[in-house]
């Protein structure tokens, strides 16, 4: 199984300021013939079922707002969010799709307001 | 728009059986892979379940290979989840999942989930 690891665990970031995620995961999950990374970030608030933000590494859903970003290759990504705000407390996971199903999540990353 | 609507969960003892159902509306449902994924109480999210679209392909995660069985009825736009041997650490909030219709490892929508507790 492909294990996606994230970092930090959790993170407390002032309204307006950058916050920033990573995730690992133990086998590249680049598919060269289409040169696609089968990696998406879901944010999931309190109490509510995730909702999904990135597909393929770095293509935003849409409704998304754009100061939520992605980017990465092979086996490290990043979701960025340039400018939090207060609705942006939650949870984010990263998860690959790049492996036969049932696929699998990063253990997930809680941001805060400082 | 888009709903999942999940029923079933409850409390149950270790060793007992539980069936999840999933019923859906504004899409047309055949069209679609679906998905149960839980998450435990104050912790991630775990995949367990997928099925196709005609129900030809299915997978299960280890933990749960056995002893829980996915189905759907198309014609009932609904999607089931068959659990027996239920364990302590089966406990979870469950939920349905829809996966994107090209990109089927992505899920654009998601019931609100039921809770399943395992306890004697």
């Amino acid at each position: 199984d492909i294990v996606m690891t994230q970092s930090p665990d959790s993170l407390a970031v002032s309204l307006g300021e950058r916050a920033t995620i990573t995730c690992k995961s133990s086998q590249s999950v680049l598919y060269s013939s289409n040169n696609k990374n089968y990696l998406a970030w879901y944010q999931q608030k309190s109490g509510q079922p995730p909702k999904l933000l990135i597909y393929w590494a770095s293509t935003r859903e849409s409704g998304v707002p754009d100061r939520f970003s992605a980017s990465g290759s092979g086996t490290d990504f990043t979701l960025t969010i340039s400018s939090l705000q207060a609705e942006d407390v939650a949870v984010y996971y990263c998860q690959q799709y790049y492996s036969n199903p049932p696929w699998t999540f990063g253990q997930g990353t809680k941001v805060e307001i400082k | 728009q888009v709903q999942l609507v999940e029923s079933g969960g409850g409390l149950v003892k270790p060793g007992g059986s539980l069936r999840l159902s999933c019923s859906v509306s504004g899409f047309t449902f055949s069209d679609y892979y679906m998905s149960w994924i839980r998450q435990a109480p104050g912790k991630g999210l775990e995949w367990i379940s997928y099925i196709s679209s005609s129900s030809e392909t299915i997978n299960y995660a280890d933990s749960v290979k056995g002893r829980f069985t996915i189905s759907r009825d198309n014609a009932k736009n609904s999607l089931y989840l068959q659990m027996n041997s239920l364990r302590a650490e089966d406990t979870a909030v469950y939920y349905c999942a829809r996966s994107q219709i090209v990109v089927r490892g992505v899920v654009t929508n998601w019931g609100q989930g039921t809770l399943v507790t395992v306890s004697s």
